[in-house]
């Protein structure tokens, strides 16, 4: 039973570029979240995805946009890229058929880098 | 959201208990406690969830008091590999829909030889 994966593992852009990563979800998980972990700092919530919508959004601007696939794997989008945005970007899967828990499960996650 | 405060960083040795205390003042009444442990490059992952009392599994042990102002993350005789950051978090918990996660600074806790 394959874990919640994520794509590229690391990825080098430069500022005003745009990038996409990708996450697949933990086996029967529906709903996909996203989160931001600068160095040294905790994860900050991006958005959530369920049922091929954004359910929930965190403090983040629109250069930040996602999409769900009916295979309920998910892109995050960065476009115009900031220094700032340089981070460690996780996805975290649950399912909607479970009373919800905080047992989210986390990808590895994929080093930005910005430069 | 209830805002968390915990030790930045805590240093152990190897067969040593370690208790990590998190104070959660403004904890609201549906909001449960749940810890999660990550490893550098790595996502976080669940250690263990309570409300009140006492929760244990077979990773730690939760200790809530019953004015659910703090909590006490319990790891029984830790190991090198047990080095890692925690983070303690409160919030509610809704059915059919996962809640977002706010994640604070976090616990370093190194385990020394």
């Amino acid at each position: 039973d394959a874990g919640v994966t994520q794509s590229p593992t690391h990825l080098i852009k430069t500022r005003g570029q745009q990038v996409t990563l990708r996450c697949s979800p933990k086996s029967g998980h529906d709903t996909v979240s996203w989160y931001q972990q600068a160095l040294g700092q905790g994860p900050q919530f991006i958005f959530q995805y369920y049922e091929e919508e954004e359910r929930q959004r965190g403090n983040f601007p629109d250069r930040f946009s996602g999409h769900q696939f009916p295979n309920y794997s998910s892109e995050l989008n960065v476009n115009a890229l900031l220094l700032g945005d340089s981070a460690l970007y996780l996805c975290a899967s649950s399912s909607s058929q479970l009373a919800a828990t905080d047992t989210q499960y986390f990808g590895p996650g994929t080093r930005l880098t910005v430069l | 959201l209830a805002k968390t405060t915990q030790p930045i960083s805590m240093d152990s040795y190897e067969g040593q208990e370690v208790n990590i205390t998190c104070s959660h003042n403004n904890i609201a009444t549906n909001d449960y406690i749940t810890w999660y442990q990550q490893f550098p490059s790595q996502g976080p992952r669940f250690i263990i969830q309570g409300y009140k009392t006492k929760v244990t599994n077979e990773v730690a042990s939760l200790f809530i008091p019953a004015d659910r102002k703090s909590s006490t993350l319990s790891l029984p005789r830790v190991s090198l590999s047990d080095t890692a950051v925690y983070y303690c978090l409160v919030g509610a918990i809704s059915s059919g829909s996962a809640r977002q996660l706010t994640f604070g600074s976090g616990t370093q806790l190194t385990v020394l030889p």
